[in-house]
């Protein structure tokens, strides 16, 4: 199993639609976890940090699942701005360990 | 504030040839970070370096040397390209190795070896 799986889509949705990805890690002790957006042949900009609790940013809400292992990113109210690819990162066995990313077109 | 800078953005290089690609950062960040990208394969961390004058192996550093030249700049060398090592290069800091502390990327260096 890989230490960290995410689905690479793509995720087509309508604009105003809501969507959620998630990403799931083998490894039970990772922390740390962060939520990166990357645009098409750019670096990755830090989106959000996951916190245990949950945590909110506008349309955004990020979530962490201990017990099933696995962090989630819900966008809500999409937009055609959204549109890029998602990455996951998080701290497992020392290392910091970053997904493939998961590919989100909004259309029109 | 210009945050996190690479050169050069692009480089074609043949086989066997050799080459530095250069990193800083204006944040004060104790620690820096080379990573690949290559389709399909998400970030594979390269080298990094926890604070000046330390540097250590990531997941992929075969073929690869760095220089934590003080704190603000972190180079990576290739010593003899192959073309295996074609892809996306992108330098990262942060103000503490593998901890809660995000990672700010430069903009990457597209390199193609022929």
């Amino acid at each position: 199993r890989k230490e960290v799986e995410q689905d690479p889509g793509p995720f087509n949705v309508p604009e105003g639609a809501t969507v959620a990805f998630n990403c799931t890690y083998s490894n039970s002790a990772s922390q740390s976890f962060f939520w990166y957006r990357q645009d098409c042949r750019k670096e990755p900009k830090l989106l959000m940090s996951v916190y245990s609790s949950g945590n909110e940013d506008g349309r955004f809400t990020a979530q962490l699942n201990r017990a099933s292992q696995y962090i989630s990113l819900l966008i809500r109210d999409s937009k055609l701005s959204d549109s890029a690819t998602y990455l996951c990162r998080l701290r497992g066995g020392g290392k910091l360990i970053f997904g493939q990313g998961t590919e989100l077109s909004v259309k029109p | 504030n210009a945050g996190v800078t690479q050169t050069p953005k692009f480089q074609v290089l043949k086989t066997g040839q050799s080459m530095t690609l250069q990193c800083a950062q204006d944040m004060n960040h104790n620690s820096m970070y080379w990573y690949r990208q290559d389709p399909g394969m998400g970030l594979r961390l390269i080298y990094y370096s926890a604070s000046e004058g330390t540097t250590d192996k990531g997941e992929v550093p075969n073929g690869y040397n760095v220089s934590r030249l003080n704190k603000r700049e972190f180079s990576l060398r290739l010593e003899s390209a192959a073309p295996s090592q074609t892809s996306v290069y992108f330098c990262a800091s942060s103000a503490v190795t593998l901890n809660s502390y995000e990672q700010y990327f430069g903009p990457g260096t597209r390199l193609t070896v022929t």
